[in-house]
């Protein structure tokens, strides 16, 4: 079974730092694309950040970009998002989300999310 | 950026009835689209992915159709479990993602 699960979420003040964590197991983590989907509070899914399997190619929301770094451990199956310069809008639940390996095949799946809060 | 806009954003219908919902995609994307359902206070889980290809375990009565960039959810025969909101989106490996404003589906 494809699990996913995140961790690291906290609160900080604005201008703060915080370094999310996906552990994943069920599937060949290496193979597959991994992204970061985030749901402010009543708001909708917004996509934030993805790399592919071997971590060369990062993709960033511009709401993100140059303050947020996405990076991949293949050998222990883990994602992380490294997120600096917090700004009360980044408040949201966090979730990590599988794309589709290599060749293009494979669903989305979600791990249960962590939520960050940025607030004074 | 490809712009996804779904439509209605809230619907409400009775248990038995048909509902469609509709997302249009800014350019073709082929069939790189996913329909997710979301429950309040839970983590969204995918319908369907490939823009037709219903994900293991979800029940039939969900299905999808199009490609390039029209793509409809319909849900047939409703059932009171199905009350929740629905997101569609673009995913590819090589560009950011994309979702939906979402759809409130509500059962009367």
């Amino acid at each position: 079974e494809v699990e996913l699960l995140e961790s690291g979420g906290d609160w900080r003040q604005p201008g703060g730092s915080l370094r999310l964590s996906c552990g994943t197991s069920g599937f060949t983590f290496d193979i597959y694309a991994m992204n970061w989907v985030r749901q402010a509070p009543g708001k909708g899914l917004e996509w934030v950040s993805g790399l592919i399997g071997s971590g060369r190619s990062t993709y960033y929301a511009d709401s993100v970009k140059g303050r947020f770094t996405i990076s991949r451990d293949n050998s222990k199956n883990s994602l992380f998002l490294e997120m600096n310069n917090l700004r009360a809008d980044d408040s949201a639940i966090y979730y990590c989300v599988r794309g589709m390996d290599n060749s293009g095949s494979g669903s989305p799946v979600w791990g249960q999310g962590t939520t960050v809060t940025v607030s004074s | 950026d490809i712009q996804m806009t779904q439509s209605p954003s809230s619907l409400s219908a009775s248990v038995g009835d048909t509902v469609t919902i509709t997302c249009r995609a800014s350019r073709s994307i082929s069939s790189w689209l996913a329909w997710h359902q979301q429950k309040p206070g839970k983590a969204p889980k995918v319908l369907i992915y490939k823009a037709s290809s219903l994900e293991t375990g979800v029940p039939s009565r969900f299905s999808a159709s199009g490609s390039g960039t029209e793509f409809t959810l319909t849900i047939s025969s409703l059932q009171p479990e199905d009350s929740a909101t629905y997101y569609c989106q673009y995913y590819n490996n090589y560009s950011p993602w994309t979702f939906g404003q979402g759809t409130t589906v509500e059962i009367k």
